[in-house]
């Protein structure tokens, strides 16, 4: 079945640091990838999505790139702030008919000091 | 726009005991799900409704838990009896249509049971 790995957490960084967090993927089809965040004592909320191979979204300085070849949709952002510790959850979607579930990594938390 | 709205935020209860969630999606989404999201792991889909229809359960433990949305709009998810393994929090999201990917979450029901 489809399935979602992510960089274990906790991560955390000085701010103005560079961030990645890891993700990769196993589906059959050709899914649809994403990025939510959890910010603390909220929902989740998407952060950034591609649709399909070589796509890059990209949201508030966050970036991640659908590579198919390696089956990745690694998270990145130049200059981290204090405001963006939160967990972050790697996601796919299999369009398959009127079904469309999301299926979630383990989520990594950041945390940022100043 | 109000966005999914879930109680109640926090629930105890003893096991074997029973309890029930309720959500609200935002106005107009035609898909509600229900997602379990387990300490340390990523929430994993448990129900998900197409209007008031059932479009995926195979991950709902049927002989405890159910769920219904009754008129294709608020929905309720009951556990009876619970289980300690049941300690999680229950996720609920809404999306315009199958397919879109992108899913509003609510805040989330944490359910304790000792």
């Amino acid at each position: 079945g489809d399935s979602v790995t992510q960089m274990e957490g906790p991560v955390t960084l000085s701010e103005e640091a560079f961030l990645t967090i890891n993700c990769t993927y196993t589906a059959t089809g050709y899914p649809s990838l994403f990025w939510y965040v959890q910010y603390p004592g909220e929902g989740l909320q998407l952060l950034l999505k591609a649709t399909k191979a070589d796509d890059k979204g990209s949201n508030k300085g966050f970036e991640a790139t659908y590579r198919k070849e390696t089956t990745s949709f690694h998270l990145e952002k130049g200059s981290v702030q204090v405001s963006d510790s939160a967990v972050y959850f790697c996601a796919l979607s299999e369009n398959t008919g009127t079904a469309s579930k999301l299926t979630f990594g383990t989520g990594t938390r950041l945390q940022v000091t100043l | 726009e109000a966005g999914v709205a879930q109680s109640p935020r926090y629930k105890i209860i003893e096991k074997r005991q029973s309890v029930a969630f309720w959500c609200n999606p935002i106005s107009g989404h035609a898909t509600l799900y229900w997602y379990q999201q387990i300490l340390g792991q990523g929430p994993k889909l448990l129900i998900q409704f197409q209007n008031n229809g059932v479009v995926d359960d195979s991950q709902l433990p049927k002989d405890r838990f159910s769920a219904e949305r009754l008129k294709g709009v608020d929905s309720t998810l009951k556990i009876q009896p619970a289980k300690l393994e049941d300690s999680a929090v229950y996720l609920c999201a809404s999306s315009r249509l199958a397919g879109a990917g992108e899913l509003f979450f609510g805040e989330g029901s944490r359910l304790t049971v000792l």
